[in-house]
């Protein structure tokens, strides 16, 4: 069964803090997505990783990759309070691209 | 911003009813998927397109059915509504470089 989870699924978090969010997978992939969600709003593209060892940054975020764990990870570095929204990693399994349910990030002033 | 457009935004039908939700894009992407978001649940995908006319399943595509006669457009078709298929539904399309853009959304209540 395709699976993809991510933990924690609730984050609360202090400003100036740094935090990880893990998604894992339970099969092989060689494409992750990592998006961000507002509430009430659609879905914002924010890393696409491609490869094994893939990393990629925007800002105070960091997106990594390790294809043979079947794991990725988005790191916050120094949270601000606009980073406060629902976080999801997704899987591309031969063009089906399953969501993780989603890590709820609450960063507080 | 991909240019992608969802119609109607929101909708009320009653159970039985069928339901056409429309997407409409403007940067000639391939690939166009419907996902459906509920609470608990996150986003899961229904049907997506690899191309004009071709079309494949997700992972919740009992009750709905795609079709896809142009580039620009894919339609979701709810044959039947049920009310286990309220729920805000996305479509998304994706570039040559694997990045999915996401439009508005649709909101559809069955009753």
């Amino acid at each position: 069964e395709l699976k993809v989870e991510q933990n924690p699924l609730f984050l609360s978090m202090q400003e100036g803090k740094n935090y990880t969010i893990y998604c894992n997978y339970s099969t092989t992939s060689d494409r992750l997505y990592w998006y961000r969600q507002d509430p009430g709003k659609s879905l914002e593209s924010l890393f696409v990783l491609l490869s094994n060892g893939a990393v990629k940054q925007e800002g105070r975020l960091m997106a990594s990759l390790d294809t043979k764990a079947r794991l990725s990870t988005l790191h916050i570095t120094a949270a601000v309070h606009d980073l406060s929204a629902t976080y999801f990693c997704a899987v591309d399994i031969l063009g089906k691209i399953i969501f993780g349910k989603g890590t709820r990030l609450h960063i507080l002033p | 911003d991909a240019g992608i457009t969802q119609s109607p935004r929101h909708k009320v039908t009653e159970t039985g009813t069928p339901v056409t939700l429309r997407c409409h894009q403007t940067e000639n992407h391939r690939y166009m998927y419907w996902y459906r978001q509920d609470p608990g649940h996150g986003l899961r995908l229904i049907h997506y397109s690899y191309g004009v006319k071709d079309t494949d399943k997700g992972e919740v595509s009992d009750g709905y059915s795609v079709s896809r006669s142009k580039t620009e457009d894919f339609l979701l078709t709810l044959e039947s509504a049920t009310s286990s298929q309220t729920s805000v539904y996305f479509c998304a399309t994706q570039t040559g470089a694997y990045e999915q853009y996401f439009g508005p959304g649709t909101r559809l209540t069955v009753t």
